[in-house]
């Protein structure tokens, strides 16, 4: 069974700082994993996501995360954070392999991001 | 993601009752997903949904729970002699493909909030 761990609930940071919000998973087989980000009262939007190929991916806003097999992490980073940052992230895996042609997300618990001026 | 809508935003219900929520996909979108976030977790996977036919409800509690996905018309999340600990936030998602459960390709609705009295 596969599972993800944000190993923190809540990160506080000022404007312009760097930020990272780490993320774990566990899984048997190979995995795809993804950011989303969630502002208050809104659904889940996609930051970006890992399928193959280089290992540091870029997505919106920004944002990076760098997929580390051995370490089964992978850690969302930006370089200068902004007051509109301020969201809840989620990371989540779903399954690479396996004879379904469709799949499924798990997420973590999410990290709470708020950036103060 | 605006794209995806769901109704009500807010629905309050006392115990017992019967809660409805539904989602209309994307323009185009035929695979709907349906994810439950209870307060302080992640999302949690519930159903998965093709026009006219469940695919994988793995994640629905065995019994009070059901959903649809109709020909016409959206996809219906229905909820049975509600309890507290039915109190979340459901979001609804829709793919293009089968395969974008998988591959992230997934745009989220606005959630509906559920409050159980």
């Amino acid at each position: 069974a596969q599972s993800v761990t944000q190993l923190d609930s809540q990160v506080p940071v000022f404007e312009e700082a760097p930020v990272e919000l780490r993320c774990n998973y566990s899984s048997s087989v190979s995995v795809y994993l993804f950011w989303y980000v969630q502002y208050p009262n809104q659904g889940l939007q996609l930051l970006l996501k890992y399928l193959s190929g280089s290992t540091l991916v870029k997505g919106i806003n920004g944002f990076e995360a760098e997929f580390n097999k051995s370490q089964t992490s992978f850690h969302l980073r930006k370089p200068s954070v902004h007051i509109s940052d301020t969201a809840e992230y989620f990371c989540a895996v779903s399954y690479n392999a396996g004879g379904t042609s469709y799949g499924k997300l798990t997420f973590g618990q999410g990290t709470i991001l708020t950036v103060h001026p | 993601n605006a794209g995806v809508m769901q109704n009500p935003r807010h629905l309050v219900r006392r115990r017992g009752q019967e809660a409805r929520l539904r989602c209309s996909p994307m323009k185009g979108h035929s695979h709907v997903y349906w994810y439950r976030q209870l307060p302080e977790e992640g999302l949690k996977f519930m159903v998965y949904l093709q026009k006219e036919n469940i695919i994988d409800e793995s994640g629905m509690p065995k019994e009070r729970f059901s959903a649809e996905f109709p020909k016409e018309g959206p996809s219906i999340l229905r909820i049975q002699q509600v309890v507290r600990g039915d109190s979340a936030a459901y979001f609804c998602a829709s793919s293009l493909t089968a395969a974008g459960g998988k591959t992230g390709e997934l745009f989220f609705g606005e959630g509906s909030r559920l409050t159980v009295l």
